[in-house]
């Protein structure tokens, strides 16, 4: 168990819809990773957030948001779905310095 | 803006036998480097991680990785595979300074088949 908590495991939805992640990182952590897992595009950095704020972003479309609440739990919200966004969702958190612990991740598929 | 290269798609290799899998970067700013395995539909765990001192980094399960600045090349090595060593692995850097926030960048990864 890394400590890093994604609900749900599996998301099945149709296109067009809207759906929500979520990630509870370590206890103590205060910064949150998203990333894609797809088989054509590999492991690509989405956003991450640090105590609340938005620190960095990397390949996020604009369908998609995030953000980190005051006790820290973080959720990636999804909208207007299509086929392509069907994919492995993890959140990650940095626990030292370059180090990072990945959540079991959510396996999101769009019908 | 930091790059990988995991220069093998797939490894197949015997039980017991030794394996190499390649990883290159290229990066404009000194890095941070680390291997991840990817385990059938389970997430990333941490293998080994480079962050400074010894080139030489031992990891879990027996791998170990080395370090060489001038290739700018992080290869993973193990002396004797298991059949349970049958997995993705994922070569990662980040930027030491910080930049960026210190978020990773993979490469496509190395599907590892362990053969009995």
């Amino acid at each position: 168990d890394s400590g890093v908590t994604q609900t749900p495991k599996h998301l099945i939805t149709a296109t067009g819809q809207r759906v929500t992640l979520r990630c509870s990182p370590r206890s103590g952590d205060l910064s949150v990773y998203w990333y894609q897992q797809s088989l054509d595009q590999g492991l690509q950095f989405l956003i991450q957030y640090y105590n609340g704020e938005e620190r960095a972003k990397g390949n996020i479309l604009e369908r998609f948001s995030a953000q980190q609440f005051p006790d820290l739990h973080s959720e990636l919200n999804l909208s207007s779905l299509e086929l392509g966004d069907s994919a492995l969702y993890f959140c990650a958190s940095r626990v030292a310095e370059g180090g990072y612990t990945f959540g079991s991740g959510t396996r999101l598929t769009v019908v | 803006a930091q790059s990988v290269t995991q220069l093998d798609s797939q490894v197949p290799v015997f039980e017991e036998a030794p394996v190499e899998l390649r990883c290159n970067y290229s990066s404009s700013v000194s890095v941070y480097l680390f291997w991840y395995v990817q385990y059938p539909n389970q997430g990333l765990q941490l293998l080994l991680k480079y962050l400074s001192g010894s080139t030489l980094v031992k990891g879990i399960n027996g791998f170990e990785a080395e370090f060489n600045k001038s290739q700018t090349s992080f290869h993973l090595r193990k002396p004797s595979v298991h059949i349970s060593d049958t997995a993705e692995y994922f070569c990662a850097v980040s930027d030491r300074s910080g930049g960026s926030n210190y978020k990773l960048t993979f490469g496509k990864g190395t599907l590892l088949t362990v053969n009995p």
